[in-house]
């Protein structure tokens, strides 16, 4: 059974830093894409970030270059978010999520329940 | 990378179908037979319901389908049941490599 468990969200004041991480089980995880979306309270779903390729690539959405950065250990079966020079639009509910094939970020089969991530000073 | 369009609400009756859209550009939308739809029951995790504009993963009913023409993709849902009320999402893979999403729809059954 596949299962992803987010960790590592809580309360940041705006400028501050956090990381996050999603632990994966009952799939080779090297052998697919995984994202991260999130979802600002009340809102609707943003992808935010993805790594393919077993790491090879990474990819990102334009509000958060430079301040994000996705990674993997694939010895340890987990992905991550880092997260700086955080705002206070960033907050929301973050899901990590496994794509259906290796190369691209597309087709979200399976996801954890999120990590929220709340920006506020 | 702004989200594609759809309607903010639908509703139908049991039984019934509707058609959710979702519009985009020829960068995305346009550009693959990439674009996948998500239904989201509340503080629920998303759900894949539909991938690569017309295919159902395994357990998803077949009353569920997907289609695109040009920059405008679309799922309609047949039969409608209590249980379909949720927002549905669409998302289309980029010629830059990204994901977008689409605003969501409300489903309202009546």
């Amino acid at each position: 059974e596949v299962q992803l468990l987010e960790s590592g969200g809580g309360l940041v004041q705006p400028g501050g830093s956090l990381r996050l991480s999603c632990a994966a089980s009952g799939f080779t995880f090297s052998n697919y894409a995984m994202s991260w979306v999130r979802q600002a309270p009340g809102k609707g779903l943003e992808w935010v970030s993805a790594i393919v390729n077993g790491g090879a690539n990474t990819f990102y959405t334009d509000s958060v270059k430079g301040r994000f950065t996705i990674s993997s250990d694939n010895s340890k079966n987990t992905l991550y978010l880092q997260l700086n020079s955080l705002r206070v639009e960033d907050t929301a509910l973050y899901y990590c999520a496994k794509a259906n094939g290796r190369a691209t970020s597309r087709n979200l089969d399976y996801w954890g329940q999120g990590t929220l991530v709340t920006v506020s000073s | 990378q702004s989200a594609l369009t759809q309607p903010a609400s639908v509703s139908g009756s049991p039984g019934q179908s509707i058609t959710i859209s979702c519009t985009g550009t020829s960068g995305d939308v346009g550009a693959y037979d990439f674009v996948s739809w998500y239904q989201q029951h509340p503080d629920k995790a998303p759900k894949l319901m539909i991938y690569d504009v017309r295919y159902r993963p395994s357990g998803v009913s077949n009353r569920f389908s997907g289609s695109k023409s040009g920059n405008t993709a679309s799922l309609t849902i047949s039969g409608l049941q209590a249980e379909d009320e949720a927002d549905y999402y669409c998302a289309s893979y980029t010629s830059s490599s990204t994901v977008v999403f689409g605003g969501g729809t409300k489903l309202t059954v009546l």
